[in-house]
C-alpha cells in the first residue's frame, strides 16, 4: 500500500506556541489516525477521525479531515516541551478495524524551551 | 485500552539467524497485526495475524522469512528468519479490541543484525 505524505518533515517551534501538521493520502478511506512516537519508542494514539467527521478534539488536540482533498492536519495549541516526537497519521481504508493501517512518513516536531 | 508487551524488547543477532518476538495482550482483541519501523522511517505493514489459520502478508512480506503465530486471542509471535543488516528494524505488534477501529501498539522490539 502506498504511504501519505506528511508535510513538514520537520518542525521546530517555541514552547506555548501552536503546532500544525498536515497529512495527505491517496485512497478512500474509512479513518484516519494521528499517533505519536516518542524517540524510536511505541506508538501513542493520539485521535481517531472517521470518515464522515470533518473536525475532532481531544484536549489540546484539534483534528480535521478534508476527504475531498484527501488531506487531515493535526493542530497541537499551547505546545510544551513534552510535546517533542514524531507524529505519524496513518490511514485505514478497509470497512474499519479489519485491515492494518497505512502510515504517513511523520512530523518530527521539536519544541524548544 | 489493552495493555500490549513484546518480548524481547531488544536484541543484537548475528547474520543467518532467527529470532522469535512475542506478542502478549491483558485482553481478548480481535485483530493483531505486524508492523517493521526501519530506522528514521515509517512503519510498515509486515501482515494480520489470524487467529487458528495463517497470517495474511502484504506485498514484499513472505511468510517464509516472517513466520506468524497466532494460537488465541491474546498472543501472536513473529520470527524473523536468516537475518541480514537490512533486517535491522523496529517491529510492532497492534491490536485492535471489539468493533473498535483504535490500533493500538506494543512497546516494539527493537533487533540490530551484526
Amino acid at each position: 500500500s502506498q504511504q501519505g505524505e506528511e508535510d513538514p518533515q520537520a518542525l521546530s517551534i517555541q514552547e506555548g506556541e501552536n503546532a500544525t501538521m498536515n497529512c495527505s493520502y491517496k485512497t478512500s478511506i474509512n479513518n484516519l489516525q494521528w499517533y505519536r512516537q516518542n524517540s524510536g519508542r511505541g506508538l501513542v494514539h493520539l485521535i481517531l477521525i472517521r470518515s464522515n467527521e470533518r473536525e475532532k478534539h481531544s484536549g489540546r488536540l484539534r483534528v480535521t479531515l478534508d476527504t475531498s482533498k484527501k488531506s487531515s492536519s493535526l493542530l497541537i495549541t499551547a505546545s510544551r516541551a513534552a510535546d517533542t516526537a514524531s507524529y505519524f497519521c496513518a490511514t485505514d481504508e478497509s470497512g474499519g478495524g479489519a485491515d492494518g493501517l497505512t502510515f504517513g512518513k511523520g512530523t518530527h516536531l521539536i519544541i524548544q524551551p | 485500552s489493552a495493555v500490549i508487551s513484546q518480548k524481547p524488547s531488544r536484541d543484537i543477532c548475528q547474520r543467518g539467524t532467527s529470532l522469535t518476538i512475542q506478542c502478549q495482550v491483558d485482553s481478548q482483541v480481535t485483530m493483531m497485526f505486524w508492523y517493521r519501523q526501519q530506522p528514521g522511517q515509517s512503519l510498515t505493514l509486515i501482515a494480520t495475524a489470524n487467529q487458528g489459520s495463517e497470517a495474511t502478508y502484504e506485498s514484499g512480506f513472505v511468510i517464509d522469512k516472517f513466520p506468524i503465530s497466532r494460537p488465541n486471542l491474546t498472543f501472536s509471535t513473529l520470527t524473523v528468519s536468516n537475518m541480514s543488516p537490512e533486517d535491522s528494524s523496529i517491529y510492532l505488534c497492534s491490536v485492535v479490541q471489539g468493533a473498535k477501529y483504535e490500533q493500538y501498539f506494543g512497546p516494539g522490539t527493537r533487533l540490530t543484525v551484526t
